[in-house]
């Protein structure tokens, strides 16, 4: 049983289109990261949220953890090709309210952006 | 700065042969860890080491050993090599246990 669940597996969509991407869990979870990682190379953090109902904006990506701290959302506007690539929701697991350094990442989310 | 240092990039073994990927971080990091990463499946942990002498298994620990006898490095030992560890294996490392990780290039291992 995945302790991470992201949905859609897989996304295909156009130059200048909007899309979200998912990140749930049963348990709730003190901190959550966001990561891309893009073909050949180790994923890169692109976020880390911490407090209930916290949205964070990097550029054209918004993030937002779940008022109960189980989910989290990625959103971006009007995708780039450059967007394209695997992300990746990762949490500790074992605690609620603190960090065990056994970090778990969900199976990710391949989007691909078409010029 | 380096940051975290794999070796080799790519491998292939015969099924029951031995082996050990290098992780070498030099960023003063306690935090490091071994992740495998499949089609469909993510990145899931294999061993982690919340500093020198200190080692815990993740999700998938069958088939591996690690040990930390150094700050700095983070070996991953397969014993006997099975066809189902044929992987994309990332070595990581973090300042403190939650926090951001940095990751290596990636080791590509095929075991025939």
């Amino acid at each position: 049983t995945q302790l991470l669940e992201q949905s859609p597996q897989f996304l295909s969509i156009q130059e200048g289109e909007n899309l979200t991407v998912y990140c749930n869990s049963s348990s709730v979870f003190s901190s959550l990261q966001w990561y891309r990682q893009e073909p050949g190379e180790g994923p890169v953090l692109l976020v880390t949220v911490v407090t209930g109902g916290e949205v964070k904006k990097l550029k054209r990506l918004t993030f937002q953890f779940g008022d109960a701290r189980k989910d989290s959302s990625l959103h971006i506007t009007a995708a780039q090709p450059g967007d394209t690539g695997l992300y990746l929701c990762a949490i500790n697991a074992g605690q609620k309210t603190s960090n065990t350094g056994k970090l778990i990442f969900g199976q990710g989310t391949t989007l691909q952006v078409k010029p | 700065n380096a940051g975290v240092t794999q070796t080799p990039k790519f491998q292939v073994l015969k099924t029951g042969q031995s082996m050990t990927l290098q992780c070498a971080q030099d960023m003063n990091h306690e935090y490091m860890s071994w992740y495998r990463q499949d089609p469909g499946m993510g990145l899931r942990l294999i061993h982690y080491s919340v500093g020198a002498g200190i080692t815990d298994q993740g999700e998938v620990p069958n088939g591996y050993n690690v040990s930390r006898s150094t700050t700095e490095d983070f070996p991953l030992r397969l014993l006997s090599a099975a066809p189902s560890q044929t992987s994309v294996y990332f070595c990581a490392s973090s300042y403190s246990k939650g926090g951001k990780l940095f990751f290596g290039s990636g080791t590509q291992l095929s075991v025939l």
